[in-house]
């Protein structure tokens, strides 16, 4: 248990469904994070979370919409998805000037 | 910009063989370093982490790096591996006050009897 809690574990869903991946910490942190991480490519930062408000996007597709309603808690909305974002999507949360808390990550799989 | 380089995509090595990964960075500014270790199917867990006084800093599971300014490096050793430390290892810098992490590519250690 890193202290960065991450449900489903894994999660299989249709092109036309709608699903939601939570990323929870309770460690005081301030900043979270969303990373996509590939077969055989670089960890991706989707999204980054600072108290609360979104400060970057790194040009991820609409069909993924964050949200983050407080500090300790930080969702990922997913709806018609294709099968290449199939991945691990992986949560962090960190407090300004130190290094990152993963959690253990989401498998997604699209079909 | 920050960014690192991990020249190496995979790292064969024998059990109880010592081990070298390597990683350089680049940033105009002062920089904090770190290293993660990620197992299958989990997530990314810090090994050790650089942020000042000691350019030897040592981390969990034996392992330990040097932060060397001039060759702006900070490769990951450890004197003698074990079967169970076959993973992705990932090196990521943060720059002066920015707190986004930039990682490398990862680097596979791959650990054989």
């Amino acid at each position: 248990e890193t202290g960065v809690t991450q449900t489903p574990r894994h999660l299989v869903m249709g092109m036309t469904n709608k699903k939601s991946l939570k990323c929870e910490q309770h460690l005081g942190h301030n900043a979270m994070y969303w990373y996509k991480q590939s077969a055989k490519k670089p960890l991706e930062l989707m999204f980054v979370y600072s108290l609360e408000e979104r400060v970057e996007n790194n040009s991820v597709p609409s069909r993924f919409s964050p949200e983050c309603p407080n500090s300790s808690h930080l969702f990922l909305h997913l709806h018609t998805l294709q099968p290449e974002d199939s991945a691990l999507y992986l949560c962090a949360s960190s407090q300004t000037g130190h290094g990152y808390t993963f959690g253990s990550g989401t498998r997604l799989t699209v079909v | 910009a920050q960014s690192v380089t991990q020249l190496d995509s995979q790292v064969p090595v024998f059990e109880e063989a010592p081990v070298e990964l390597r990683c350089n960075y680049s940033s105009s500014v002062s920089v904090y370093l770190f290293w993660y270790v990620q197992y299958p199917n989990q997530g990314l867990q810090l090994l050790l982490k650089y942020l000042s006084g000691s350019t030897l800093v040592k981390g969990i599971n034996g392992f330990e790096a040097e932060f060397n300014k001039s060759q702006t490096s900070f490769h990951l050793r450890k004197p003698s591996v074990h079967i169970s430390d076959t993973a992705e290892y990932f090196c990521a810098v943060r720059s002066g006050t920015a707190s986004k992490l930039t990682f490398g590519t990862g680097t596979r250690l791959q650990v054989t009897l």
